[in-house]
């Protein structure tokens, strides 16, 4: 069992529909849950980033995690044709030299105009 | 507008030349990391450099794949010889570790990667 489960998807919603993009995860040393957007051909870049269990809110963007079902989730609201991307979430511990992220393989989300 | 530039961009080159990848973290940044993304795979940890110093190489092939940073704004990453399974992206990513361990906010900041393919 990988550290980090994604479902890859494809996901191909309407434009203002809402997403759920969800990752699970085994290691329960994980503190800090990250939320990368990757455009095609492009690097990854941070969307949003939560320590320890809640939610956190970024305009149409709302990550939430629960860390007693290691399961995190990234919602977009209102979502558009510009949404279309890979979502990759990652994850790491906290401390000492923590610094290593463990990354899903990503969703690829389409939002069709 | 500060950004992690990576070249070459895109490397078509035959099983067993040497492939050299160069990158140049945003100024200032003291951390440096070598990914490689694949379909099968994904994100995967190649290296990680702080201050110039490797300080975690172990998601690297040891035999041939070496990663170096000659000066603050320059970092390589070498496969000597190449295989067709080396095929992939190769990302470097900066970032402001403030600690030990610790990046400011948690941000790293990814290049716009190296489009590798050994034939």
């Amino acid at each position: 069992q990988k550290e980090v489960e994604q479902d890859p998807g494809p996901l191909s919603v309407p434009e203002g529909a809402i997403v759920s993009l969800n990752c699970t995860y085994s290691n329960s040393a994980f503190q800090y849950f990250m939320w990368y957007r990757q455009y095609s051909r492009k690097g990854p870049e941070l969307l949003m980033y939560t320590y320890s269990s809640g939610n956190k809110e970024d305009g149409r963007f709302t990550a939430q995690v629960d860390k007693s079902s290691k399961y995190i989730s990234l919602f977009i609201r209102d979502s558009q044709p510009s949404d279309s991307a890979t979502y990759l979430c990652a994850m790491r511990g906290s401390g000492g030299s923590n610094y290593k992220l463990t990354f899903g393989k990503g969703t690829l989300l389409t939002v069709n105009p | 507008d500060a950004r992690v530039t990576q070249t070459p961009r895109h490397k078509v080159t035959e099983m067993g030349q040497e492939v050299t990848m160069r990158c140049q973290p945003i100024l200032g940044h003291n951390t440096v990391f070598w990914y490689r993304q694949t379909m099968m795979q994904g994100l995967e940890l190649l290296a990680y450099f702080r201050n110039r110093a490797p300080l975690d190489d172990s998601g690297m092939p040891k035999d041939r794949f070496s990663a170096e940073m000659p000066d603050a704004t320059l970092a390589t990453l070498k496969i000597q010889p190449s295989e067709p399974r080396d095929s992939a992206v190769y990302f470097c990513a900066s970032g402001l570790g403030v600690r030990e361990g610790q990046i400011s906010g948690n941000t790293i900041y990814f290049g716009e990667g190296s489009w590798l393919t050994v034939v």
